[in-house]
């Protein structure tokens, strides 16, 4: 079946610029989104990006697409310990909205 | 706008007992899904409904029936429920799709439960 892929586990400082990464299999998704997931929540649309884009850009997040590898990345400039949280990738699949999750990245922002 | 509620928020169950779950939307979606969220494997697809009256399976439907009789309103029910059920439970909702789609999944808070 369709898979996506993510590390898990990224510590970044204060102040500096995170990016994570997603892989995905299914060459088909049209459209490919960002979740966050803070403690006991659930879960807060960030940003998305259509098939037929390479970058977005909104505020502090800027989302990269290369659709050739099936490669996202999400990146977060000035990194804010408010920004801990879980980041989810998700992809399009199969019709009727239905999206595919990664495992999810624990994002952890030190001092 | 409450936006999408879930009841209960926690709940305990023994091996073998039924429950069901509530979610809720006052957003007038079309689409409505119940997800399970496992620790290290994101969200998994249990079933989605397009529509009143309408279900369908996701990812891992086994060991769940779900039902869509009110448009706002979609139950997940463990008819004997499993230790391997234990999770979080999340429900979400999103707008027909139009000219392919990209339309935005609102989630709701989540109902944990643990089966002993």
């Amino acid at each position: 079946g369709e898979d996506v892929e993510q590390s898990l586990f990224l510590s970044v400082r204060e102040g500096d610029s995170s990016v994570i990464n997603c892989t995905y299999t299914d060459s088909s998704s049209t459209y490919l989104y960002w979740y966050k997931q803070e403690p006991g929540a659930g879960l807060q649309l960030l940003t998305y990006i259509f098939s037929n884009m390479d970058m977005k850009q909104d505020q502090r997040l800027t989302v990269l697409l290369n659709k050739k590898d099936k490669h996202l990345s999400l990146r977060i400039a000035d990194t804010q310990t408010g920004d801990s949280a879980i980041y989810f990738c998700a992809v399009t699949s199969g019709g009727y909205n239905k999206l595919i999750f990664g495992a999810g990245t624990r994002l952890a922002v030190h001092p | 706008n409450a936006g999408v509620t879930q009841t209960p928020k926690f709940r305990v169950l023994k091996t073998g007992q039924s429950m069901t779950l509530l979610c809720a939307q006052d957003m007038n979606h079309e689409y409505m899904y119940w997800y399970r969220q496992d620790p290290g494997m994101g969200l998994r697809l249990i079933h989605y409904s397009v529509g009143e009256g309408t279900t369908a399976k996701g990812e891992v439907p086994d060991g769940y029936n779900v039902s869509r009789l009110k448009k706002q309103n979609f139950l997940l029910g463990l008819e004997s429920a499993a230790p391997s059920q234990t999770s979080v439970y999340f429900c979400a909702s999103t707008n027909h799709a139009y000219s392919g789609g990209g339309e935005t999944q609102y989630f709701g808070p989540g109902t944990r439960l643990l089966v002993l």
